[in-house]
């Protein structure tokens, strides 16, 4: 059985720090890695992807993919209010997408 | 484009009744996804349809449930008939293949959901 793990949280961070959200994988023959951001109510939307091993930055986010170690996470720098939502993972393995359940974050005002 | 628009969004319907939840995929996409997401079991995905044809219903729980796509820019997923452990948010989702070569992005484009009670 094909997993992804994350820490359902809730993770809480001042405004302004880093928020650090981590996701882990069984399949090691996994090729591609997606975080999703999924405000309350409302539909996951895709914020990042990252195929390689190493970092990957877009903004305030930041990828970090390690492959031998088999995880995946996501920084989001100058943490806002507004990025108090649940981050899902997904993992592309052998043409199927494995969704975690998701991290709750609360950004602290 | 307007996006993936789904409707009904809120159905509350008695148990034992048909439910049917349609989709407008965004046009030009090729892939068509059903998701249904619980605070339970998070989201899961039921079936995809590639051109019109579905290419892996393994996600679909049980005969109750029927998925079609007569062509491209309609899809229905029915429920027949209901139960309350059917209460969830269902999510119709679209992407521009190939969807399975490993570069692709992945990208999915959700719609809103359409949230289903079964009293």
């Amino acid at each position: 059985q094909k997993e992804v793990e994350q820490n359902s949280g809730p993770l809480s961070v001042p405004e302004g720090a880093i928020a650090s959200l981590n996701c882990t994988y069984s399949d090691r023959g996994s090729q591609s890695f997606f975080w999703y951001r999924q405000y309350s109510g409302k539909s996951p939307e895709l914020i990042m992807f990252i195929y390689s091993n190493g970092d990957k930055e877009d903004g305030r986010f930041t990828a970090q993919l390690n492959k031998a170690s088999q995880y995946v996470s996501l920084l989001i720098r100058d943490s806002q209010p507004s990025d108090s939502a649940t981050y899902l993972c997904a993992v592309k393995s052998n043409y199927q997408l494995i969704w975690g359940a998701g991290t709750k974050l609360i950004i602290k005002p | 484009d307007a996006g993936v628009i789904q409707s009904p969004r809120h159905e509350v319907t008695e148990m034992g009744q048909e439910v049917t939840l349609r989709c407008k995929p965004i046009s030009g996409h090729d892939y068509l996804f059903w998701y249904r997401q619980t605070m339970m079991r998070g989201l899961e995905l039921l079936i995809y349809f590639n051109n019109n044809v579905p290419i892996d219903d393994s996600g679909m729980p049980e005969d109750r449930f029927s998925a079609k796509m007569p062509n491209a820019s309609f899809s229905t997923l029915k429920i027949q008939p209901s139960e309350p452990r059917d209460s969830a948010v269902y999510f119709c989702a679209s992407s521009q293949g190939p969807y399975q070569h490993y570069s692709n992005t992945g990208e999915l484009f959700f719609g809103e959901g359409s949230r289903l009670t079964v009293l």
